[in-house]
């Protein structure tokens, strides 16, 4: 069965400093959700690509927060710089189109500890 | 923009026992709307969906759910539930016509005793 590959699955970093997270969608699949979770509530929408533009950013915290899906098909999410409030789950997220009656496939997860 | 409540944060239940999670939606037009589960170290996975037609939605594991449009309601419910039911449930919803964003409520934590 096709799944949605994040990497890395854990990561522990230091305020101010930079992370980055990865993600490949399923294969065909136009639309790619980055979420945010913290602990003890839903996923959050940070931005929405279809294909390799971006639909929606409204929730993403531009000023430390960036994100591409250059070729789109594999994503990079950015935190420059990490900040304590940025611990929680990174959720990547698939389907086949924005437009469509279809469900989002998500991926395993980073989970991100900022110390 | 469409927002999802999710009434029951915990609930805590014997095998056996009959299961009923609410979910409500605020959003005037039409949606499309989803439960999904993450049992304990795994990934957020799709249950059952509601797109058109009948209201009344069989997924997996024995699970269903009813969209009362004029409720804004669309509640999960399994008559009887097993120890491995026990996982997150989120209620998502994403409006037809826009950008068909998921918006997810807070999830209920369920936990099953044997």
């Amino acid at each position: 069965e096709a799944e949605v590959a994040q990497s890395p699955r854990y990561k522990i970093t230091e305020k101010s400093q930079a992370v980055a997270f990865w993600c490949d969608p399923i294969s065909g699949h136009a639309t790619l959700y980055w979420y945010r979770q913290i602990l003890g509530q839903g996923p959050e929408l940070l931005v929405q690509f279809q294909d390799e533009s971006v639909v929606d950013d409204s929730q993403l915290p531009k000023d430390r927060f960036s994100a591409e899906r250059l070729k789109g098909v594999d994503s990079t999410l950015k935190i420059q710089p990490a900040e304590l409030g940025d611990s929680a789950m990174y959720l990547c997220a698939s389907s086949l189109s924005h437009n469509s009656n279809t469900e989002a496939f998500f991926g395993q997860g980073t989970r991100l500890t900022v110390v | 923009a469409q927002s999802v409540s999710q009434h029951n944060h915990h609930v805590i239940l014997s095998e056996a026992a009959s299961l009923e999670l609410g979910c409500n939606y605020s959003y005037g037009g039409t949606v499309n709307l989803f439960w999904y589960v993450q049992y304990p170290g795994q990934h957020l996975q799709l249950l059952l969906k509601y797109f058109s037609g009948d209201p009344l939605v069989k997924g997996i594991k024995g699970f269903e759910a009813e969209f009362i449009k004029s409720k804004f309601s669309f509640n999960l419910r399994k008559p009887s539930v097993q120890w491995s039911d026990t996982a997150e449930y989120f209620c998502a919803v994403n409006a037809k016509g826009g950008s068909y964003i998921p918006t997810f409520g807070r999830g209920t934590s369920l936990i099953v005793h044997p």
